[in-house]
């Protein structure tokens, strides 16, 4: 199975920072990678598709790069309601599916 | 507007069973796969297996299977997940979710989650 690891496990950064976020697959897994936000409490919000399509409403200082092994999800300046888990996901034709093991944002 | 709305939250003892329900609204039901996805209190999220509502096909994630099945009504645009066998470390919130699309497995939208606890 492919293996996602999803660096730093937690982060904290001020308000109007630049956070990077970093998700390495064991293998090549192509643009198949998404991001999504999670607040406490609440389910999972998709962010960025497809390693850096922005998904419709989502603000544009979020964005994603990255193919192959190695990808990057931004956040080009901190505000305070971005505070949350932020997880990649893997995905393909066939199972499985894998998450990242998440980073906690707060604020500094 | 789209929304999946999920059954409340359960308390079960250990070898139990649980049937959760998903009722969708606001887009084609046969349109978009459901998924049923896992997290365990402070961890991550787990992929369990999706249906497919056009035609009932159903693919379960390796760990799950023979303990899990997938079901829907596509007459009320609801999927269920009846997880049999409950253990201690089955203790999560369960989510169901849509796909973006046919051609990527990116989850736009989620159920608020149910919280299903087991324990003696």
């Amino acid at each position: 199975d492919i293996q996602m690891t999803q660096s730093p496990s937690s982060l904290s950064a001020s308000v109007g920072d630049k956070v990077t976020i970093s998700c390495q697959a064991s293998q090549d897994i192509g643009n198949f990678l998404n991001w999504y936000q999670q607040k406490p409490g609440k389910a999972p919000k998709l962010l960025i598709f497809d390693a850096s399509n922005l998904e419709t409403g989502v603000p544009s200082r979020f964005s994603g790069s990255g193919s192959g092994t190695d990808f990057t999800f931004t956040i080009s300046s901190l505000q305070p309601e971005d505070i949350a888990t932020y997880f990649c996901q893997y995905y393909d034709d066939l199972p499985p599916i894998a998450f990242g093991q998440g980073t906690r944002l707060d604020i500094k | 507007q789209v929304q999946l709305v999920q059954s409340g939250a359960e308390v079960k003892k250990p070898g139990a069973s649980v049937k959760l329900s998903c009722k969708t609204s606001g887009y084609t039901f046969s349109d978009s796969h459901i998924y049923w996805l896992r997290q365990a209190p402070g961890q991550g999220l787990e992929w369990m297996g999706w249906i497919n509502p056009s035609n009932g096909g159903t693919n379960y994630a390796q760990k799950f299977r023979g303990r899990v099945t997938m079901t829907r009504d596509s007459s009320i645009s609801t999927a269920y997940m009846e997880l049999n066998r409950l253990k201690s470390d089955d203790t999560a919130v369960f989510y169901c979710a849509k796909v973006l699309g046919p051609m990527t497995t990116a989850f736009d939208f989620w159920g608020q989650g149910t919280l299903v606890t087991v324990s003696s």
